[in-house]
């Protein structure tokens, strides 16, 4: 499989609990983006790696919030003390620097109970 | 900030009848791109229109694009059932630290047999 990969699809945790997801892009493509879906709404932009430098995070990205890509492949997104406002969608994509297009992942759907 | 804005939010059609999706945004972009998303997955590319004008069709759907305008549509021709789904559209902005995508509210539509 060639495509975006996002790990793991389905996440049910309690509140106050600490979520790592796991996003592997497309191999060549050296950008790789974060959004969150929620329910009803269109993806917001998290945040934004080029090779392993993470360029742009949106102000959406509280403290609680963190990602990397610490060798400019795979991307992780954790979040800290999760709380029920957290449930949603999360969405990665990728693409090479100058690309027109962007393929995304299947998404890992967020439950905090 | 960017706005992408779209309409109708809801839309629910008989089959054969024709309709358009629009979306309307606040700044200058050359790039916008559609989305179709099905319950509990992830985003499908439709559509990648570069430039004022463009148009693009793929079966029943045809998107065109009118930078100046900042105005794109997305028109279903003979809806069948097979196309509920919700649709996005996207504009790609270059920022200072490279391109991200802005979503619509996106469009719910539901074909009715």
């Amino acid at each position: 499989d060639t495509g975006v990969s996002q790990n793991p699809r389905h996440k049910i945790t309690k509140r106050g609990q600490n979520v790592t997801f796991r996003c592997d892009p497309i191999s060549e493509h050296n950008r790789l983006y974060w959004y969150r879906q929620t329910l009803g709404q269109g993806p917001e932009f998290l945040t934004y790696f080029q090779n392993e430098a993470q360029l742009e995070k949106s102000r959406l990205l509280s403290d609680r919030f963190s990602a990397e890509r610490p060798k400019g492949s795979f991307s992780t997104l954790e979040i800290q003390r999760t709380e029920q406002g957290d449930s949603a969608m999360y969405l990665c994509a990728s693409r090479s620097q100058g690309a027109t297009e962007a393929f995304f992942g299947q998404g890992t759907r967020l439950t905090v109970v | 900030e960017l706005k992408v804005e779209q309409n109708p939010l809801f839309l629910s059609m008989q089959e054969g009848k024709n309709y358009t999706i629009y979306c309307n945004y606040s700044t200058t972009s050359d790039r916008l791109y559609w989305y179709r998303q099905d319950p509990g997955k992830s985003l499908e590319s439709l559509f990648v229109l570069l430039s004022n004008g463009a148009v693009k069709q793929e079966g029943r759907l045809m998107a065109s694009l009118d930078t100046k305008a900042r105005l794109s549509t997305l028109h279903i021709t003979a809806a069948v059932h097979d196309l509920s789904a919700t649709y996005f559209c996207a504009v790609d902005m270059l920022m200072n630290t490279g391109n991200q995508f802005y979503f619509g509210t996106g469009t719910s539509l539901t074909v009715i047999p």
